[in-house]
């Protein structure tokens, strides 16, 4: 089981807001970091800390925290963005393990 | 540009070990902490293990701990993963991640996994 909870599936209709949440004891202490991962490919960051982007993700991207929950706010969703995305952080006991939530599967309409 | 190259997987039968390894370029691989993270297949992610630039802070995911062994070689710019007493469900694509340490004024130190390798397949089956 993960300590960091996430919807298994949400859909949005192309264009549209959409709000991916993560819920952990932890996230009241440490920040959540995001991942994208398209089918057969590798994770990749998209959203770190208070609301940061790698360089060459999209600004339509965000993300922010309140209490035990993150999120990821994608504004405008595009096709492209129909993928699976993790948050991740440290585990709540504080011990250096991290943990990833299970995953949510966005799928744009 | 950075690169992170897994090698080693395969097939393995329960009980059996196997070595993995994850080639890096492009960056001081000395200066960073490396993990290792899995999926199994149709699965989501999961953390496995964490070392630190100087291999002095080691940390394992409760699922492998006594049965993996992540290590590094610095002078190599290689990361390795050495797991026995497999199991079936260590089946899985392994990646290998590298960890940025970063601060912020409110909640201090926080880690992220900001580059992946491509993954190697793991299979454990008789």
């Amino acid at each position: 089981s993960s300590e960091l909870t996430q919807d298994p599936a949400v859909s949005v209709a192309l264009g549209q807001t959409v709000r991916i949440t993560c819920q952990g004891d932890s996230l009241r202490s440490y920040y959540a970091s995001w991942y994208q991962q398209k089918p057969g490919q590798a994770p990749v960051l998209v959203i770190y800390g208070k609301n940061n982007r790698p360089s060459g993700i999209p600004d339509r991207f965000s993300g922010s925290s309140s209490g035990n929950t993150a999120s990821l706010t994608i504004t405008g969703a595009q096709a492209e963005d129909e993928a699976d995305y993790y948050c991740n952080s440290r585990d709540s006991s504080g011990n250096h393990l991290r943990v990833f939530g299970g995953g949510t599967k966005l799928t744009v309409l | 540009e950075v690169q992170l190259v897994e090698s080693g997987g395969g097939l393995v039968k329960p009980g059996g070990s196997l070595r993995l390894s994850c080639a890096a370029s492009g960056f001081t691989f000395s200066s960073y902490s490396m993990n290792w993270v899995r999926q199994a297949p149709g699965k989501g992610l999961e953390w496995v293990s964490s070392i630190s630039s100087s291999s002095s802070y080691i940390y394992y995911a409760d699922s492998v701990k006594g049965r993996f062994t992540i290590s590094r070689d610095n002078a190599k710019n290689s990361l390795y993963l050495q797991m026995n007493s497999l199991r079936a469900e260590d089946t899985a694509v392994y990646y290998c991640a590298r960890d940025r340490k970063l601060y912020d004024y409110v909640w201090g130190s926080y880690r992220i996994f900001d580059y992946w390798g491509q993954g190697t397949l793991v299979t454990v089956s008789s």
